[in-house]
């Protein structure tokens, strides 16, 4: 079948780092890109990793092993904004993971 | 940035009635958008992929006939929601990009209750 599993919830405190896992089950993989959601809001587009390895963008950081079937989320320098949830989606398929609630705390 | 707007953002209608949303790319032009529905808690699913000019593409086992998609123009895609019914009470999100490949702009979403 065609997947993408990531943790359901993650807690970290203020500016600590965190890193978001996504491993996935698909055919004809174009890339993997990472949305963040809050709340009540549309997904918003932090980040695209088409080949392996590492794309940085500001705090947001995404990494793609596509040998392994797997990419993270970086966050760092939490801030108390980051709360929401953060899907990986498979780029092509339009597929979506089930989300990772993250919470930052004080 | 690419901007997508939706229209209503909510919406609570009667069971049996029919809801239309809208959904525009206020700057740039859009040949293909995409409708998704999110379940509170829950992930995106595609529902169709609407093609300008075409008819929509639907994923398996959304209705085509309860839900309608015209894509009258380059920049705006409709979603119809027919005869709703409590069950369909959900989070309806459209996204636009050049094509399945490019990255996604999203709408804010338009969320919808039936009674």
């Amino acid at each position: 079948g065609q997947s993408l599993e990531q943790p359901s919830e993650v807690t970290a405190v203020e500016g600590a780092i965190v890193q978001i896992n996504c491993t996935y089950q698909t055919s004809g993989f174009y890339g993997l890109s990472w949305y963040q959601q809050h709340d009540g809001g549309a997904p918003t587009f932090l980040s695209y990793n088409a080949l392996d390895g590492l794309e940085e963008t500001g705090r947001f950081s995404s990494f793609l092993s596509r040998s392994d079937s797997y990419g993270y989320l970086l966050l760092q320098e939490l801030q108390m904004k980051d709360s929401a949830s953060y899907f990986c989606s498979h780029t092509g398929k339009l597929i979506f993971g089930q989300g990772t609630t993250l919470q930052v705390k004080p | 940035g690419a901007v997508v707007s939706q229209h209503p953002s909510r919406v609570i209608c009667k069971s049996g009635t029919s809801v239309k949303i809208e959904c525009r790319s206020l700057d740039f032009q859009a040949t293909t958008m995409f409708w998704y529905r999110q379940f509170p808690k829950q992930s995106l699913m595609l529902m169709a992929t609407s093609n300008e000019g075409s008819k929509a593409t639907y994923e398996q086992g959304v209705e085509k006939d309860k839900f309608l998609i015209n894509h009258a123009s380059l920049t705006l895609s409709t979603l119809t929601v027919t005869s709703a019914h409590p069950e369909d009470s959900s989070f309806y999100i459209c996204s636009a990009g050049l094509g399945r490949s490019d990255t996604q702009y999203f709408g804010p979403g338009t969320r919808l209750t039936v009674l």
